[in-house]
């Protein structure tokens, strides 16, 4: 069965540092993709960033970054130079592409960036 | 400007009310998704769409109903036999098929029954 892990429930980070974000995923489809998204306190879900299964790089998008393992079933969301409107809950997310359209959503991480 | 709207943004139900929250997309779509989150939690699949005219279950569909007549539209109905309705819920869509995709959100809709 698929399923999404997140660890750390709630994260303090001084503004500037980097701040790395965990993620444990489980499947036995070898096609698969991999999804972070913010949500700020307003509510809206924002992508961040995708990596597919095949791909053989980590995916990178401005300040984001996701360090990929696939051998341990991880995909780690880091984010560099962080800021304070970093601050808001991520979510980590997969989808098995043989299978329908749905994806899975982890519980979260709620990221608190200290000035 | 494309995206997805969500109806209203804050709603008010009696307890034992059915309640329809809307949702409505331009981007062309052909997924649709229902997500239910509540305080501190993250989000749980209500119901989705692949294509008009047809839709699935997801995990938690107890108590709610939906439609697709629409490709743009995917309405959720609260019926009264949800025991617990009081959340935050979020309508999204995708391009669906076998394609990589992210899916993209509307602002959700919380719901209070008094």
């Amino acid at each position: 069965a698929q399923k999404i892990t997140q660890t750390q429930p709630g994260m303090f980070v001084q503004e500037k540092e980097a701040v790395t974000l965990d993620c444990t995923y489980d499947t036995s489809d070898p096609s698969y993709g991999l999804f972070w998204y913010k949500q700020p306190s307003s509510g809206e879900m924002i992508f961040l960033i995708y990596q597919g299964s095949y791909d053989q790089q980590n995916a990178t998008e401005g300040r984001y970054s996701l360090n990929f393992q696939k051998a341990r079933k991880s995909a780690n969301l880091v984010i560099s130079a962080s800021q304070l409107g970093d601050s808001a809950m991520y979510f980590c997310a997969m989808r098995d592409l043989n299978r329908d359209d749905k994806i899975i959503f982890g519980k979260g991480t709620r990221l608190h960036i200290l000035p | 400007d494309g995206g997805i709207t969500q109806s209203p943004k804050y709603l008010f139900r009696k307890e034992g009310q059915n309640v329809t929250l809307s949702c409505e997309q331009n981007l062309n779509h052909d997924a649709m998704y229902w997500y239910r989150q509540d305080p501190g939690q993250g989000l749980r699949l209500i119901y989705y769409s692949q294509i008009v005219n047809d839709f699935q279950k997801g995990d938690i569909a107890e108590g709610y109903s939906v439609s697709r007549e629409k490709k743009e539209s995917f309405p959720l109905t609260v019926t009264s036999a949800q025991k617990n309705p009081t959340a935050f819920y979020l309508c999204a869509s995708s391009i669906g098929g076998h394609v990589v995709n992210e899916q993209f959100f509307g602002p959700g809709t919380r719901l209070t029954v008094l």
